[in-house]
């Protein structure tokens, strides 16, 4: 079975910096395309930022666009998003999807998230 | 950007009632549309993807249709544990994706 696993998330101030990580099993990692997106409390889905299996390509939402950066170890099959500059409207739980072929596509298994909480 | 609609944005319905869910793109998107389903603290779940393919192990009173700039989620005839939030996805040229604002499925 494919699982996926979010862990990284915390408590910080605005300005500050976090890296959270998703570490996949049950499927080829570096055949799928992965994504990350996110569940601000009590409002909808936003999609943050995906990139190919083989990691050459990376794609931003324009929110998130030159203060977070994704990658991905194919090696120890785990992605991850580097967070810079947070914001309190950053503050969400974020999930990792993976989507259902090599290039971003529908995601077909997530993971449970990761708690974001920007606060002074 | 390619901007998501639905609606409605809440509806109430009965066990057995046959739902229909519209979402609407502001640029023709091909087939290039997915629907979710989310429970109350949970993940999402994918439904429906290319607009009509059912994902593996959905139950067939699921269905979507539509191409271009309009789509629906029919759930043909609602069942308990499908009380939940909708939402759908369009990922475009670019490899963006967008997700739509959700519809919430209550009891009535």
């Amino acid at each position: 079975d494919v699982q996926l696993l979010e862990s990284g998330g915390a408590l910080l101030q605005p300005g500050g910096t976090l890296r959270l990580s998703c570490t996949a099993s049950g499927f080829n990692f570096g055949s799928y395309a992965m994504s990350w997106v996110r569940q601000a409390p009590g409002k909808g889905l936003e999609w943050v930022s995906a990139i190919t299996g083989s990691g050459a390509t990376t794609y931003y939402a324009d929110s998130v666009k030159a203060r977070f950066t994704i990658s991905r170890d194919n090696a120890k099959n785990t992605l991850f998003l580097q967070m810079n500059s947070l914001r309190a409207e950053d503050t969400a739980l974020y999930f990792c999807a993976k989507s259902r072929v090599r290039l971003p596509s529908a995601f077909d298994s997530w993971g449970l998230g990761t708690l974001v909480t920007v606060s002074s | 950007d390619i901007q998501l609609t639905q609606s409605p944005s809440f509806l109430s319905a009965s066990v057995g009632d046959r739902v229909t869910i519209t979402c609407r793109a502001s640029q023709g998107i091909n087939t290039y549309l997915a629907w979710y389903q989310q429970k109350q603290g949970k993940a999402p779940k994918l439904l429906i993807y290319s607009a009509s393919t059912l994902q593996n192990g959905v139950p067939s009173r699921f269905s979507g249709s539509g191409s271009g700039t309009e789509f629906t989620l029919t759930i043909s005839s609602l069942q308990p544990e499908d009380f939940a939030t909708y939402y759908c996805q369009q990922l475009d040229s670019s490899l963006l994706f967008t997700f739509g604002p959700g519809t919430k499925v209550a009891v009535k």
